[in-house]
């Protein structure tokens, strides 16, 4: 099973809502990221965990807030949204840091803040 | 410099071509190198991956890495209007957790 599940699909949000994103594997995977992307454009790295612990922020503005409940879920937590911030927002996982092969990637979330 | 050059096409071609797909990159260090799908408004699907030089077929697919030239491709024999989508390369190092990406190709197969 190559899996990872992304939920919800779709998501519309006012600029003064609070929301969150859910991404799901069962892989055994140690690794998880978040990755923006705008329509034409490849996926841009926001987060990445590695064995729970957050291992690279790539100077996200704080209204995007990860979290890592455990080894299978990670969560973006979002408020005070811009409307610039409408993207697909993709979750990925992998092995993990030392054996690392390749990532696979959920449907993503398409967010649009209104 | 980007990390990973990726010419983004469009690219159209009649059904039953065969299809060629490159990138170019600049870290010597890259060693694990994939190829994904993605058709519009859904996420990435991984087609392909290697490691290291050498060349890999799964089905119509084939891809080919060439570090000396920091050189890889992907073809895609006999295509079909089902391959139309958005093929991006991407490649990493043997540490870290970091991703690099190419900016996709836009294939069209027309029946």
């Amino acid at each position: 099973d190559t899996e990872v599940t992304q939920t919800p699909k779709h998501l519309v949000m006012g600029m003064t809502n609070k929301k969150s994103l859910k991404c799901e594997q069962h892989m055994g995977h140690r690794a998880m990221y978040w990755y923006k992307q705008k329509a034409k454009k490849p996926p841009e790295l926001m987060f990445v965990y590695s064995y729970e612990k957050l291992s690279i922020n790539e100077s996200v503005p704080s209204r995007f807030s990860p979290e890592c409940p455990n080894s299978s879920l990670l969560n973006l937590h979002l408020h005070a949204l811009q409307p610039e911030d409408s993207a697909l927002y993709l979750c990925a996982s992998s092995r993990g840091a030392g054996n690392t092969d390749t990532q696979y990637f959920g449907p993503g979330t398409r967010l649009t803040v209104l | 410099q980007k990390e990973v050059e990726q010419d983004p096409g469009p690219l159209s071609v009649p059904e039953g071509a065969i299809v060629s797909l490159n990138c170019t990159y600049s870290n010597s260090a890259f060693q694990y190198f994939m190829w994904y799908r993605q058709y519009s408004r859904k996420g990435p699907e991984l087609l392909m991956y290697t490691y290291s030089s050498g060349n890999k077929e799964d089905g119509r697919f084939t891809a080919q890495v060439d570090k000396s030239s920091k050189y890889i491709s992907l073809f895609i024999r006999d295509s079909q209007p089902s391959d139309s989508a958005t093929y991006l390369c991407a490649m990493r190092g043997n540490t870290g957790n970091q991703f690099y990406f190419g900016t996709g190709t836009s294939l069209t197969v027309i029946p």
